[in-house]
């Protein structure tokens, strides 16, 4: 069964600092994906960025990058120069090709301190 | 991107009762879709694949008399709470791919808070 993991339950940065949160995942799969989603106060689930496990290059949207080591099985997401509107719960998640079901981990809460 | 609404956005009943929760795919159509449930401070968890025009599949824990799944069209499924109990108050979303295959990301409802009781 794929297991998703996020051991930093809370996490804070200073408004323009880069923070960086972890996620490592176990999977059986061959091919699959990862994705970063935020969940604001409003708590709509909001894409923030998606990667290919068979792409080696890793994924990059504005601000927000990820940290791709298929071998170490680990996915981090490193948001630059942190603005108060990233204040939010990131939840880090894995499907394998061809399914569907999203294995999410168990979420970070990101504070912007001003 | 797709968009998927949910209603209603909040519904507050008393235990005993049903409540029903309405997903729609608004610009594309969606052969599956996923209910989730959300406690406070808590991960999404996964409560059932709803399929078009066949029985859901719940996932293991999950009352299938209580938590009623219906996917009448390809734009539409329903959860229906039955005789809702203050311990299912909760958030519920449901999401959607708007491609199969799970090549895709999915695309989340706004999510529905429901308060017994």
């Amino acid at each position: 069964a794929q297991t998703v993991t996020q051991s930093q339950p809370e996490m804070s940065v200073q408004e323009a600092e880069t923070v960086t949160l972890s996620c490592t995942y176990d999977t059986s799969e061959s091919d699959y994906y990862l994705f970063w989603y935020k969940q604001p106060p409003s708590r709509q689930m909001i894409l923030v960025i998606r990667q290919e496990a068979y792409k080696q290059q890793n994924a990059t949207e504005n601000r927000f990058s990820v940290n791709f080591q298929k071998a170490a099985k680990s996915f981090s997401l490193k948001i630059s120069d942190s603005q108060l509107g990233d204040a939010a719960m990131y939840f880090c998640a894995h499907v394998g090709r061809g399914a569907q079901k999203l294995v999410f981990g168990q979420g970070t809460r990101l504070t912007i301190n001003p | 991107g797709a968009v998927v609404s949910q209603h209603p956005s909040w519904v507050i009943c008393k235990s005993g009762t049903s409540v029903k929760i309405e997903c729609r795919s608004l610009d594309f159509q969606a052969t599956t879709m996923f209910w989730y449930r959300q406690f406070p401070k808590q991960s999404l968890m996964l409560m059932a694949t709803s399929n078009e025009g066949s029985k859901a599949t719940y996932e293991q824990g999950v009352e299938k008399d209580k938590f009623l799944i219906n996917h009448a069209s390809l734009t539409l499924s329903t959860l229906t709470v039955t005789s809702a109990h203050p311990e299912d108050s909760s958030f519920y979303i449901c999401s959607a791919p708007p491609s199969p295959g799970g090549d895709n990301e999915q695309f989340f409802g706004p999510g529905t808070r429901l308060t017994v009781l």
